[in-house]
């Protein structure tokens, strides 16, 4: 089964500072993306990358960056969060063609 | 227009019932297609994929009509276990990139 893990479930963190949220697959899967979700908007795609040291951005990229540095790892950070950023960020990994996404269980970050 | 609208519900049905789900998408370039499931707090897990001549898996059948731009899920014989909020996701062509729909939540009652 693929096994893609988030760092931490829930994170409080205030405003202005620096979060850093981390997602590891076990699958060897060239692609990973990270999401955030909000009630009424669905799942919304922040960045992606389809190899080490590539990214893309998504659809809502703003405040955000991120790092691939190994294949099995892909990092999500917030250079300077704010109350907006509140949300529940899911990670994902998958092969190419057909893509298919493997989620980890989520990270519930709130920002005061 | 988004891209992709489902009818939120809730769905509210009795144990046994047969339930329907349609998504609409508007890109008429749309290759893939799948509905993913959502327990509360949960991630969300693959459900199942949609071809074009229509699957089903189990209690489960998905349709696509690519003339209409809409896929559709069926449900059969309702369980307690079905309750949960069902994603429609369409991935643009030639891109990896899926976008989801916001969810329809099914409540399945005894």
């Amino acid at each position: 089964d693929v096994k893609v893990t988030q760092s931490s479930r829930y994170l409080v963190k205030r405003t202005g500072e620096k979060v850093f949220l981390e997602c590891v697959q076990d699958m060897d899967h060239e692609n990973m993306f990270w999401y955030r979700q909000d009630p009424g908007l669905g799942l919304r795609l922040i960045y992606f990358s389809y190899d080490v040291k590539m990214k893309e951005k998504g659809d809502i990229p703003e405040g955000y960056s991120v790092s691939r540095e190994k294949k099995e790892r892909f990092s999500l950070i917030l250079e300077s969060a704010s109350t907006n950023q509140t949300s529940m960020y899911l990670c994902a990994s998958s092969s190419p063609a057909p893509v298919m996404l493997f989620f980890g269980e989520g990270s519930r970050l709130t920002v005061l | 227009r988004k891209e992709v609208e489902q009818d939120p519900g809730p769905f509210n049905v009795p144990e046994g019932a047969t339930v329907a789900f349609n998504c609409t998408y508007s890109n008429s370039a749309s290759q893939s297609f799948f509905w993913y499931r959502q327990d509360c707090r949960k991630e969300p897990k693959l459900l199942m994929s949609v071809y074009s001549s229509g699957n089903e898996d189990g209690r489960f059948t998905a349709q696509l009509n690519r003339a209409s731009q809409y896929i559709s899920l069926l449900i059969r014989d309702s369980k307690l276990s079905d309750s949960a909020t069902y994603l429609c996701v369409v991935n643009k062509k030639d891109t990896d990139k899926l976008i989801f729909g916001t969810g329809t939540r099914l409540q399945v009652f005894p």
